[in-house]
């Protein structure tokens, strides 16, 4: 069965401290990785497509990267702005999205 | 920018009441999704629609129907709302640039 995995699934951070949240997942016949933010009481807002292993895209202070098997986002020196909720997904066969649970990413000044 | 606009923020139905969610997009796109999302259980798709009169379940489509008379409007439709589906749904298009999230509604059932 597809399906997708993010850890942590919290991650407090200070001001200025990079890390990276992981999405693993299994699909055949992967059509594109996407990261999306999400912000408290709103939609999910897109970050990012990835779509075959070793592609990278940057934005910001955001750095998304793609194995066969997983997704990393990258947050160097983060800002508490970038407290948010991350979601991955995955898009196989058809025009559906396989999302993630998703990690809550807080950012303390 | 495209558009993907919810009727409705906040919603507060009694058990047994028919609802219907409006979603409405101004980009003439053809795929739109419907999810809820839950704490700790993510995003699941419920109903989706790939061309008018269209519709196709997801993964969790019981309870639940979808109509899409016109290309712009995809409507969710609780025939007899429960508890169970107090969540937050969200409406998707997508486009050629990927997929657009409306901003929800959080619905709660009584």
């Amino acid at each position: 069965e597809d399906q997708v995995t993010q850890s942590p699934e919290a991650l407090r951070l200070q001001e200025g401290e990079s890390s990276s949240l992981n999405c693993s997942y299994t699909v055949s016949g992967l059509r594109g990785l996407f990261w999306y933010r999400q912000d408290p009481g709103k939609g999910p807002e897109f970050l990012f497509t990835l779509y075959s292993a070793g592609e990278e895209k940057e934005k910001e202070r955001l750095k998304a990267t793609l194995t066969k098997k997983e997704s990393f986002l990258h947050i160097t020196a983060p800002k508490p702005e970038d407290s948010a909720t991350y979601l991955c997904a995955f898009q196989a066969a058809g025009n559906k999205l396989t999302f993630g649970g998703g990690t809550r990413v807080l950012v303390k000044p | 920018d495209v558009k993907v606009t919810q009727s409705s923020r906040y919603l507060v139905k009694r058990t047994g009441e028919k609802v219907f969610l409006e979603c409405v997009q101004d980009m003439d796109h053809e795929n739109m999704f419907w999810y809820r999302q839950d704490p700790g259980l993510g995003l699941r798709l419920i109903y989706f629609s790939y061309d008018v009169k269209m519709k196709e379940k997801g993964d969790i489509p019981e309870g639940y129907s979808v109509s899409r008379e016109k290309k712009e409007r995809f409507s969710l439709i609780l025939e007899s709302a429960s508890t169970n589906q107090t969540s937050m749904y969200l409406c998707a298009t997508l486009g050629h640039y990927g997929y657009t999230f409306g901003s929800g509604t959080r619905l709660t059932v009584v």
